[in-house]
């Protein structure tokens, strides 16, 4: 099983600025199938990037995904209210499928 | 537009089985590479993938769940179960279905149907 670790587990930052989220994993992920969710309690996640670096319908491009092989950024420039959230990172190349423990981007 | 929703009890007790249902709309099993899958958030934790079902009725299960765990799917009903049987408060938790695309990710999710595990 694929572990994926995502850092920091807490990143307080305000709007305006840049947020940086790494997601590491312990062997290399197929394909580089990884996607970034945004998750807000209470409601449905949403898929920001797929395949590594593949913005999904309706991302803005200030949201963007890099890396390769067993790490991984999601960088989320010019923070706006809405993007104070969780966010997960999730590899569906190997089986099982595995989620990171999630990053809490906090004003 | 793709919809997806979460159905089932609210509050189980420990040992009894649990059968969640996921209604969608918006796509169908009849096209090529379409899954279904589940995904469960304990309180105060990360995702945990559960399991998920494709079109060609192929189905992965989480190891952590494979013993305890089935997902089916109604293609006239538009809908996918899922049952976990022997529950204990370790599955108390948000579960949410989601659709699956071709490559793998889950661009659409529920809301999620939370579960509480208790006697």
């Amino acid at each position: 099983e694929i572990v994926l670790t995502q850092s920091p587990d807490t990143l307080s930052l305000s709007p305006g600025e840049r947020a940086t989220l790494s997601c590491r994993a312990s062997q290399s992920v197929a394909n580089d199938y990884l996607a970034w969710y945004r998750h807000k309690p209470g409601q449905a996640p949403r898929l920001l990037i797929s395949g590594a670096s593949s913005r999904a319908t309706g991302i803005p491009d200030r949201i963007s995904g890099s890396g390769s092989g067993t790490d991984f950024i999601l960088t989320i420039n010019r923070l706006e209210p809405e993007d104070f959230a969780f966010y997960y990172c999730h590899q569906y190349g190997d089986s099982p499928k595995t989620f990171g423990q999630g990053t809490n981007l906090e004003i | 537009q793709i919809t997806l929703k979460e159905s089932g009890p609210t509050l189980v007790r420990p040992t009894q089985t649990l059968t969640l249902t996921c209604t969608f709309s918006g796509f169908s099993f009849t096209t090529g590479g379409v899954g279904v899958g589940w995904i469960r958030q304990p309180p105060g934790k990360a995702l945990e993938w559960v399991a998920v079902i494709y079109w060609n009725d192929d189905r992965r299960y989480s190891p952590s769940l494979i013993s305890r765990a089935t997902i089916n799917k109604d293609t006239s009903k538009n809908q996918v179960v899922l049952i976990l049987t022997n529950l204990d408060l370790g599955d108390t938790a948000t579960y949410h279905c989601g659709h699956r695309t071709i490559s793998g990710a889950f661009d659409f999710w529920g809301q999620g149907a939370m579960v509480t595990v208790s006697s």
